[in-house]
């Protein structure tokens, strides 16, 4: 069994380009999350999905971040021109709505650290 | 509007110690609370929760203790060891949703 996995781990990129992450959850978990840290503050939410429908969206998230779960399962993140602001942690999540008590819990893959230079 | 606090931003212990963390929340609606441990360059691990029906909830040395009343929970590590160093993080669920306090970074020295 593996865990959340994200691709990259590392991206370093250009203001005003585009750049994509990729987030693939745990098999059976029906929800996936994703959170941006940045440095000394906790995780913030951006948005999450079940299974392939998008149902929140956080207000952090401007017009020029998309998210897609196409099929239920893997996820992408999309910023289209890149800001230095954008530096951040990206962290995907994923749970499951089968479950109750401690297993509420998100599970989080290691994250994309993102620079913007 | 920071709806979970986490006020001390370190704390420093000796190994074999007890360990407390502190977190507060103002939201009411509230009914679920995590706690989770980030070590650097990696995501958060989930480490116990409690449900806010609950005042209490034990797995191994971690312990979580939630008051309602004053709005406050608290996590126990006994004993503490070097390798629970690490940022902890409080976090609430709301609509599905994880809202994280800011973290404290706890230190367990030899």
């Amino acid at each position: 069994d593996t865990g959340v996995s994200q691709d990259p781990r590392h991206k370093i990129t250009k203001r005003g380009q585009n750049v994509t992450f990729r987030c693939d959850p745990i098999s059976e978990h029906n929800r996936l999350y994703w959170y941006r840290q940045t440095l000394g503050q906790g995780p913030e939410f951006l948005t999450y999905f079940q299974n392939e429908a998008q149902l929140e969206k956080s207000r952090l998230l401007s017009d020029r971040f998309s998210a897609e779960r196409p099929k239920g399962s893997f996820s992408t993140l999309e910023i289209q021109r890149t800001e230095q602001g954008d530096s951040a942690m990206y962290l995907c999540a994923s749970s499951s709505t089968m479950t109750s008590g401690s297993l509420l819990a998100q599970y989080f893959g290691p994250g994309t650290r993102l620079l913007v230079l | 509007d920071q709806q979970v606090k986490q006020n001390s931003p370190s704390l420093s212990v000796q190994e074999g110690r007890i360990s407390i963390l502190n977190c507060d929340y103002t939201n009411s609606m509230f009914d679920y609370f995590l706690w989770y441990k980030k070590y650097p360059a990696e995501g958060p691990t989930f480490l116990i929760s409690i449900s806010s029906i609950k005042d209490k909830n034990e797995d191994g040395r971690f312990t979580v203790f939630l008051n309602k009343s004053a709005k406050h929970l608290s996590l126990h590590i006994v004993p503490s060891q070097p390798g629970d160093s690490a940022v902890y993080f409080c976090a609430a669920i709301l609509t599905g949703k994880l809202i994280f306090g800011q973290g404290t970074t706890l230190q367990v020295k030899p």
